[in-house]
Order: structure tokens, then C-alpha cells, then sequence
């Protein structure tokens, strides 16, 4: 596709539950990013991939969350004994590096309710 | 700790008139500073870069300035349109190319 796709667009969960959310970057983009938005508030860093390498995982808030880019394009977001805490929208970025404006491409976001 | 402050409170402003939106950084010294904005339900969309030297940056109605001795920058929409209404971030962009974002500030544009 032409853009940033995540899915699943919406997840409804149990707390307690392990819950995997899917980020497919802009093809050729080799920075992708993790942000968690909670409703009223800017997206929160979580993590940043160059490649296949997480190069900031200094947002991630616990040993819970968990991000992995196995072959440098698709990345997944992995929550263990998810809380209602953690409920909000997980976004995710990609951008080109080397790029002159750094911009970072979104996808809609998913929304994930912890019940 | 770094820190990025946006007006908390939502700005409501004439159609037609010009909309001035702040965004003022602590403990942080950027690369550049982007503005993107953000519509309900979606993601962000970049809107403009501006770089630590540089003082202006004009894009369409859209005019961005960057004080680095202040800490601060200034979103400015002319002759704003309803279309306009949207929730604005501010963003800094270090050496690492890691971005962080600030609160944003919800604009409202009245016909």
C-alpha cells in the first residue's frame, strides 16, 4: 500500500491478556517508530527501529511492552498481562532516513481497550 | 526531565483571522522542530520543519518561527477557514532522530 498500515484498526481485550498489535511501514522507509496516545494527550514515545535494531527503547514503560522488526519492514508491538491502563491508541510511524525534513509517515492507529 | 508545553486550552478563533499557536520546549536542544497536525480519529500529518538555524519558515498560509535562546516556537495560520479546525503538535527531533511530542493544541475555526 501507499502508506503506513496497522492492524488491527480496534482491539477490545481482557485484563491479563497478551495482545499483539502489527505495524507495515511506507516500502523503502527504514525508521519506524512506536507512539501511544492517550485520549487529550500527544503521542508518547515508546520506540524507535533503524532497520532491524531497536535504537531508543527508552519509552517503552515496562517489561510488559515489547517491540520486535525481525526483517527490518513489518514491526509488532507486543503487550503481556495487558492492564486497563494500557488502553489507548497505539500508533506507529515510518520515516526515510537521510530524509531533509525527517518526517514521520503515521497510520491511523490502533485502539486498544483493556477491559 | 525534557518537557514540551502547547496551550492546553483550545483556541476558537473568526474565519479569516490569523490563529497563533505556541509551543515552548525545557531541557532539550533540537535538531529542528516540526509541526503536524492532527485530525480525530487519524494520525498526525507533518506539516513543517524548521531547523535550530533558522528563524522563519513559510509554507502556503502557514508561517513557523523557532527561537532557540527562548525555547520556543510560534505556529501561525493566515486568513484561517473552518478546515483549518484541527488539533496541532509540536514536535522536536534530536540528534537521533528521536521525536517526541507535545500535548497539542485543539483550533477552532468559526464561519
Amino acid at each position: 500500500g501507499a502508506g503506513v498500515s496497522q492492524t488491527p484498526s480496534n482491539k477490545v481485550t481482557e485484563k491479563g491478556k497478551y495482545v499483539e498489535l502489527r505495524c507495515d511501514p511506507i516500502s523503502g522507509h527504514t525508521a519506524l517508530y512506536w507512539y501511544r496516545q492517550s485520549l487529550g494527550q500527544g503521542p508518547e514515545f515508546l520506540i524507535y527501529f533503524q532497520g532491524t535494531g531497536a535504537a531508543d527503547d527508552s519509552g517503552l514503560p515496562n517489561d510488559r511492552f515489547f517491540a520486535v522488526r525481525p526483517e527490518g519492514s513489518v514491526s509488532t508491538l507486543k503487550i503481556q498481562r495487558t492492564e486497563r491502563g494500557d488502553s489507548a491508541v497505539y500508533l506507529c510511524a515510518s520515516s526515510l532516513t537521510g530524509s531533509n525534513t525527517g518526517e514521520l509517515f503515521f497510520g491511523e492507529g490502533s485502539r486498544l481497550t483493556v477491559l | 526531565s525534557q518537557k514540551i508545553e502547547q496551550n492546553s486550552e483550545a483556541l476558537n478563533i473568526q474565519e479569516g483571522k490569523t490563529a497563533t499557536l505556541t509551543c515552548n520546549y525545557t531541557n532539550y536542544s533540537p535538531a529542528y522542530l516540526q509541526w503536524y497536525r492532527q485530525d480525530p480519529g487519524r494520525g498526525p500529518v507533518f506539516l513543517l520543519l524548521i531547523r535550530e538555524n533558522e528563524k522563519e519558515k513559510r509554507k502556503e498560509r502557514l508561517k513557523v518561527t523557532f527561537d532557540t535562546t527562548l525555547k520556543q516556537s510560534l505556529f501561525h495560520i493566515t486568513a484561517s477557514q473552518p478546515a483549518d479546525s484541527a488539533t496541532y503538535l509540536c514536535a522536536l527531533v534530536g540528534g537521533g532522530f528521536k521525536t517526541i511530542f507535545g500535548a497539542g493544541t485543539r483550533l477552532f475555526v468559526k464561519a
